[in-house]
């Protein structure tokens, strides 16, 4: 079966700019959750949406948003781009929350902010 | 709050030695824990899970991890190192919905 699909894979902007980066998670999952990884700060959880329901939220500021379809694809989206917001940005997909069957992650988008 | 320890940041294995990665875990209840792999521009690809059901848990590319409860411990081994083992590891635990990572572990496989 498919994986995870994020697109763009890579995508550079300029400070003060919004980007929309998109994830369609595997088929049939319904859980989709969000990561940044970078060197400093390692892999830290974004947020996860559930039935196009936010369901967990981690500590980053409003400037970091979601949203889930329908179709459970997900979208999250970062607005006044900062330098630090340079990352991977990383979409897992699963089940049920990785209760079981753990998660799925695709390979990312790479975000330079310039 | 679940969290997990990985010690040394890069390790150095010979090709055909024993690769050993050690993952520490702080957990009030019996935890799910992940080994995750990553290669260079690449996500990460599930190793092996542990979800209670066993303690040695397999999983592929000859990996394995046996969860020690006494010891809050779930360590990641391989027999012998191959080439294509290169690469960064992560221990997770899944704690509230959400996975917390260790810092990872990155394997340099010396010929």
């Amino acid at each position: 079966k498919a994986g995870v699909t994020q697109t763009p894979r890579y995508l550079i902007k300029t400070r003060g700019q919004q980007v929309t980066l998109s994830c369609s998670p595997i088929s049939g999952h319904r859980s989709v959750s969000w990561y940044q990884q970078t060197p400093g700060q390692g892999l830290q959880f974004l947020f996860e949406y559930f039935s196009e329901t936010q369901r967990n939220k981690g500590n980053f500021p409003g400037r970091f948003s979601g949203r889930q379809f329908s179709n459970s694809r997900s979208e999250m989206n970062v607005s006044t781009l900062e330098l630090g917001d340079s990352a991977l940005y990383l979409c897992a997909s699963s089940l049920d929350g990785g209760r079981e069957d753990g998660y799925t992650f695709g390979s990312g988008t790479r975000l330079t902010v310039v | 709050a679940q969290s997990v320890t990985q010690l040394g940041s890069h390790v150095s294995v010979s090709e055909g030695a024993l690769v050993l990665l050690r993952c520490n875990y702080s957990s009030s209840v019996p935890p799910y824990l992940f080994w995750y792999v990553q290669y260079p521009n690449q996500g990460l690809q599930l190793l092996l899970k542990y979800t209670s059901a066993a303690t040695l848990v397999k999983g592929i590319n000859g990996f394995e991890a046996e969860f020690k409860k006494s010891e809050t411990s779930f360590h990641l081994t391989k027999p012998s190192a191959h080439m294509s083992d290169a690469a960064e590891y992560f221990c997770a635990v899944k704690r509230e919905d959400r996975l917390a990572f260790g810092k990872g572990n990155q394997v340099v496989v010396i010929p």
